[in-house]
Formats: C-alpha cells, sequence, structure tokens
C-alpha cells in the first residue's frame, strides 16, 4: 500500500524560500503518473498548486506559477515543491497527493504544517 | 470555473439523509467533477470521481449525482463517522483544479 510523507522546515522568513519534499513508501513512485501539491488555509480552502507527470510535463496555478516549481526524483522516490518569495499569506498546510483516477486526487500526505513568520 | 456549495453548514442527525450540492459557475463535463470528505487533522480523502463512480473502499451509502452546472453528494443514512466538511472539486483549465469552499456536516 502506498503511502506519502511530506517534509518541509516548519518555519519560512518572509520573502525566503519555501521547499518541501514529499517521500513515497510502500510502492514505487511510478505507479502513478500524475502527482500534485495543494494547499490549505483557514482563509482560502484548498487551493491547488502544481502538477507534474511521469513525463516531466508540468501544470501551475496561475495566481502561483511565477513563484513555485514542482519537480520529481524518480531514483529517491521523492516529489519536490519550491515556493519562492514567501508571505504571511502562504502560510498553510501543503499536502501531496497521487492520482489513481483521472481528474482527482485518492492518494494523499498528511500534511505539513509551514508557518512564515520572521 | 468557480464551485459554489451549499449549504455551508448542514446539521441532521445519525441515520438521516444528507443532501449537499455544489453549483458550477459555468456548464462542466461530468467527468470533472469530484467529491471529498475531510475530517480535523486530516488530508482530504477522495469519495467520489466522475460525478457518481465511488473511489476505492467507499460505502454505497455515499452517491453522486449531476450535470451541467449542478451536482449533489447524497449520504443515505448518516454514519457517526460521516461528520465531517465536503469539498467538491472540478477539473478544468485554468487553474486546473479548484475546490469548492466547502459543506460542514454537524450532528445536530
Amino acid at each position: 500500500q502506498m503511502h506519502l510523507q511530506e517534509s518541509g522546515p516548519g518555519l519560512v522568513k518572509p520573502s525566503g524560500t519555501l521547499s518541501l519534499t514529499c517521500t513515497v513508501s510502500g510502492d514505487s513512485f511510478t505507479t502513478l503518473y500524475w502527482w500534485t501539491w495543494v494547499r490549505q488555509t483557514p482563509g482560502k480552502g484548498l487551493e491547488w498548486i502544481a502538477e507534474i507527470s511521469q513525463t516531466g510535463t508540468t501544470y501551475y496555478n496561475p495566481s502561483l506559477k511565477s513563484r513555485s516549481t514542482i519537480s520529481m526524483d524518480k531514483s529517491k522516490n521523492q516529489l519536490s515543491l519550491d515556493l519562492k518569495s514567501v508571505t504571511a499569506a502562504d502560510t498553510a498546510v501543503y499536502y501531496c497527493a497521487g492520482q489513481t483516477f483521472e481528474y482527482s486526487y485518492e492518494i494523499w500526505g498528511p500534511g505539513t504544517l509551514v508557518t512564515v513568520s520572521s | 470555473i468557480v464551485l459554489t456549495q451549499s449549504p455551508g453548514t448542514l446539521s441532521l442527525s445519525p441515520g438521516e439523509r444528507a443532501t449537499l450540492s455544489c453549483g458550477a459557475s459555468q456548464t462542466t463535463d461530468s467527468r470533472y467533477l469530484a467529491w471529498y470528505q475531510q475530517k480535523p487533522g486530516q488530508p482530504p480523502r477522495l469519495l467520489i470521481y466522475g460525478t457518481s463512480t465511488r473511489a476505492t473502499g467507499i460505502p454505497d451509502r455515499f452517491s453522486g449525482s449531476g450535470s451541467g452546472t449542478d451536482f449533489t453528494l447524497t449520504i443515505s443514512r448518516l454514519e457517526p463517522e460521516d461528520f465531517a466538511v465536503y469539498y467538491c472539486q472540478h477539473y478544468g483549465t485554468s487553474p486546473l483544479y479548484t475546490f469548492g469552499q466547502g459543506t460542514k456536516l454537524e450532528i445536530k
């Protein structure tokens, strides 16, 4: 059974870069074709950030595209997200997820809270 | 596409039937509509994809329906573990995925 686990700094200073990793265990990262990052804040709810395919095709939320980079390392069974020039508005729980059914995400990590504060 | 969920909060008792609505700002393909359940401190859990297909292991008391701009999640007989927040999600163009603001299903 596939498990996802997000990891990150917990606390990032304003204007810095938030770097997150999602490690896949229990199955190969290549089992699923599409992977995504989603974040959740009390104010804006669930917000989709970016998506990447096994072939490296990427899609970004236009509102975050200029600041975000999604990538993967198949050899490490890992998915990554970098979000630069962060502000307090980027404080959220960040989730990685994998797609088993078209146009939706079934496999989710537990999420990691990232706080942007000096 | 903007998704609008109603009601914001639904107060019901175990054993009752729950009907949650999700309205899309534009007509959408039924393949692109999904529903999730989320409990405090947990990630979203996929319930329904393609408007009406239950995801892996989802009990048959959960059902989805709808077309065009109006979609519905129905829970036929509420179990204590069903009280949670429910989100609809749409796959579109830009952004690729959008979520509704959620409906909180609480115990009456």
